[in-house]
């Protein structure tokens, strides 16, 4: 059974960049060719898609973020991670990693991660 | 951007009652349409894809109907597990945006 893991610093400070990992386990990233996600979500609002990575590297952004984002992969160690730069007090968020059901890169995603909250205060 | 607008945004229902929630695309995306279940600290469950497609696992109760722009998530005969937040989410297009959510409370 495919499950996803986030991990990284849960307190980030203004100005500085959050990263985070997605650990896959019970499937391979680079065996599979499937655009793989971010999305967050504000405490108490709703959702937001942050970008997608396709197992061979080329990544598609959110055109509202697309100027921080930098989505990458690692086959090696069945890993994709986000990097958000220059973070301000909005960027507080959980941040969920997730698959699509299918292979195209418009698409829903299941299974995701549990996702993990990323404060940004200084 | 399409923008994707549900209603309501809350709804309070009983055990056993039919409620209906909508989700209105702000342009044609065909059946590009899914819904999904969040639980407090939890994330989301897909429940339907596809704008009328059961996803495995999830009970009959769920179902989902509409094409174009306007779409309804329907729970048949709500049950104590089903009061959550609702959400849509189109996939109409490579710039993925969800709906702000509808939360069922218990009445």
């Amino acid at each position: 059974q495919l499950q996803l893991q986030e991990s990284g610093p849960g307190l980030v400070k203004p100005s500085e960049t959050l990263s985070l990992t997605c650990t896959v386990s019970g499937g391979s990233i680079s065996s599979s060719s499937y655009y793989w996600g971010w999305i967050r979500q504000p405490p108490g609002k709703g959702l937001e898609w942050i970008g997608s990575i396709y197992y061979s590297g080329s990544t598609y952004y959110n055109p509202s973020l697309k100027s921080r984002v930098t989505i990458s992969v690692d086959t090696s160690k069945n890993q994709f991670s986000l990097k958000l730069s220059s973070v301000t007090a909005a960027d507080t968020a959980v941040y969920y990693c997730a698959r699509p059901i299918n292979h195209s890169l418009n698409n829903w995603f299941d299974p995701w991660g549990q996702g993990t909250l990323v404060t940004v205060s200084s | 951007d399409i923008q994707m607008t549900q209603s309501p945004s809350s709804v309070s229902a009983s055990v056993g009652d039919r409620v209906t929630i909508t989700c209105r695309a702000s342009q044609g995306i065909s059946s590009w349409l899914a819904w999904y279940q969040q639980k407090p600290g939890k994330a989301p469950k897909l429940l339907i894809y596809a704008a009328s497609s059961l996803q495995s696992g999830v009970p009959s109760r769920f179902s989902g109907s509409g094409s174009g722009t306007d779409f309804t998530l329907t729970i048949s005969s709500l049950q104590p597990e089903d009061f959550a937040t609702y959400y849509c989410q189109q996939a109409n297009s490579f710039l993925l945006t969800f709906g702000g959510g509808t939360k069922v409370e218990i009445k």
